[in-house]
């Protein structure tokens, strides 16, 4: 089945550590997104990638690193510089920059 | 300055009644999209419906339509016969201009519809 896929469904970082949040899609989609979700709020982009090799900071890359090697991977990483990484982390994919498909997103927690 | 605005943080309806959620939003763009995504307590973000900024008819989309009222910046979206499995965290977004800006979505802070039986 086509799809997105994050991995992991729950993720526990103590202070300090650097963790990498997975990102796979089959789906031929050229463009991917990460978003974050803080309780009760909207998402936040924090970074896009239009094309392999090329990624773009959305609004609040601060503390976060993305890499775009393969057109169906867009792993990021959220390095010990992010103040305040406990949040869901959702990935999106599109074909045409319209219409996003979103994974089931992965809960960070910092311990 | 807030780009979508979603001034209903929570919403109540009967089951098989119609409900509107609103949303309003603010570009300068003459080009844009506007989107509903529903995410249920699993947390995975559904797309509901889009309206183009030239789209000159409502998007419908099954129970759902999309009540677009471009000189009032508004994309409200209608839900009929409201059914429990509707109730969920809507979110209204919007993309601004086309694909050299990476079709880069923009979201409002959601509403929180709650249907009763």
């Amino acid at each position: 089945d086509g799809g997105i896929t994050q991995s992991p469904k729950y993720l526990f970082r103590k202070e300090g550590q650097n963790v990498t949040l997975s990102c796979e899609q089959n789906l031929n989609h050229d463009a991917m997104y990460w978003y974050r979700q803080d309780p009760g709020q909207g998402l936040r982009l924090i970074y896009y990638s239009q094309i392999v090799n090329d990624f773009q900071k959305g609004d609040i890359a601060e503390g976060y690193s993305v890499s775009r090697e393969k057109k169906e991977s867009f792993p990021l990483t959220v390095t010990s510089a992010q103040k305040n990484p406990t949040a869901f982390y959702l990935c999106a994919s599109s074909p045409d920059y319209n219409e996003q498909f979103f994974g089931p997103g992965t809960r960070l927690t910092v311990l | 300055a807030q780009k979508i605005t979603q001034t209903q943080p929570g919403m109540f309806v009967q089951e098989k009644e119609a409900v509107t959620l609103d949303c309003t939003y603010d570009t300068s763009d003459q080009s844009y999209g506007l989107f509903w995504y529903k995410q249920p307590s699993s947390g995975e973000m559904i797309f509901l419906i889009y309206q183009g900024s030239y789209d000159e008819q409502n998007a419908t989309e099954g129970r759902y339509s999309l009540n677009f009222q471009k000189a009032r910046k508004s994309a409200n979206l209608v839900i009929s016969a409201s059914q429990l499995g509707d109730s969920a965290m809507y979110f209204c977004a919007m993309r601004e201009g086309w694909d050299n800006q990476g079709g880069k979505l923009i979201f409002g802070q959601g509403t929180e519809l709650s249907v009763k039986p």
